[in-house]
């Protein structure tokens, strides 16, 4: 069964920094793209990043390019983003995703996401 | 970056109505199109991928349909579980992005 699992949100003050992981098990790890999307409260869907099965390749949404870097480690079977010089409106639900065999650029297993609050 | 948008952006419909929701993108993907469902509180699930593919273990009443700008999910006769936020997400190209999402509830 595909499970992915995310840990690391909580509450961080606006320019603080945050490490999200992802848990993944039950499909061969490096052989699927990752990402990461989420929602703000009461808001839609924003995707925030993806990486490439081999880790070679990464894509960022402009809002959170040169703040955020998307990282893997095969090993483990874990998934993290580092969340640099945070803002108001990064607080949201970071949801970790699948990517399918299809390009890697749609998602077809979600966790059930972890809040990330940047306030003072 | 291609613009997705949605329409309505609610409705409310009966038990065994069928219901149609539009998604359209600022330029042509072909079947890049994606179908999410998220429900209250809970992550979202994928429901149809390449526009018209159903997704394994979603029930037969959803479907897909369109190329190109233009998108429609149709659930054929709502049923109470069903009650949701639907978005689409083009999976053309990055950046990815997703529609504003639809909320469907029963009358």
């Amino acid at each position: 069964e595909v499970q992915v699992l995310e840990s690391g949100g909580g509450l961080v003050q606006p320019g603080g920094s945050l490490r999200l992981s992802c848990a993944a098990s039950g499909f061969t790890f490096n052989s699927y793209a990752m990402g990461w999307v989420r929602q703000a409260p009461g808001k839609g869907l924003e995707w925030v990043s993806t990486i490439s099965g081999s880790g070679d390749d990464t894509f960022y949404a402009d809002s959170v390019k040169g703040r955020f870097t998307i990282s893997r480690d095969t090993s483990k079977n874990t998934l993290s983003v580092q969340m640099n010089s945070l803002r108001g409106e990064d607080t949201a639900i970071y949801y970790c995703a699948k990517g399918s065999r299809r390009a890697g650029r749609d998602f077809d297993y979600w966790g059930q996401g972890t809040l990330v609050t940047v306030s003072s | 970056d291609i613009q997705m948008t949605q329409s309505p952006s609610s409705v409310s419909a009966s038990v065994g109505d069928r219901v149609t929701i539009t998604c359209r993108a600022s330029q042509g993907i072909s079947s890049w199109l994606v179908w999410y469902q998220q429900k209250p509180g809970k992550a979202p699930t994928l429901l149809i991928y390449a526009a018209s593919s159903l997704q394994s273990g979603v029930p037969s009443r959803f479907s897909g349909s369109g190329s190109g700008t233009d998108f429609t999910l149709t659930i054929t006769s709502l049923q109470p579980e069903d009650c949701a936020t639907y978005f689409c997400q083009q999976s053309n190209s990055f950046p990815l992005t997703f529609g504003p999402g639809t909320k469907v509830d029963i009358k």
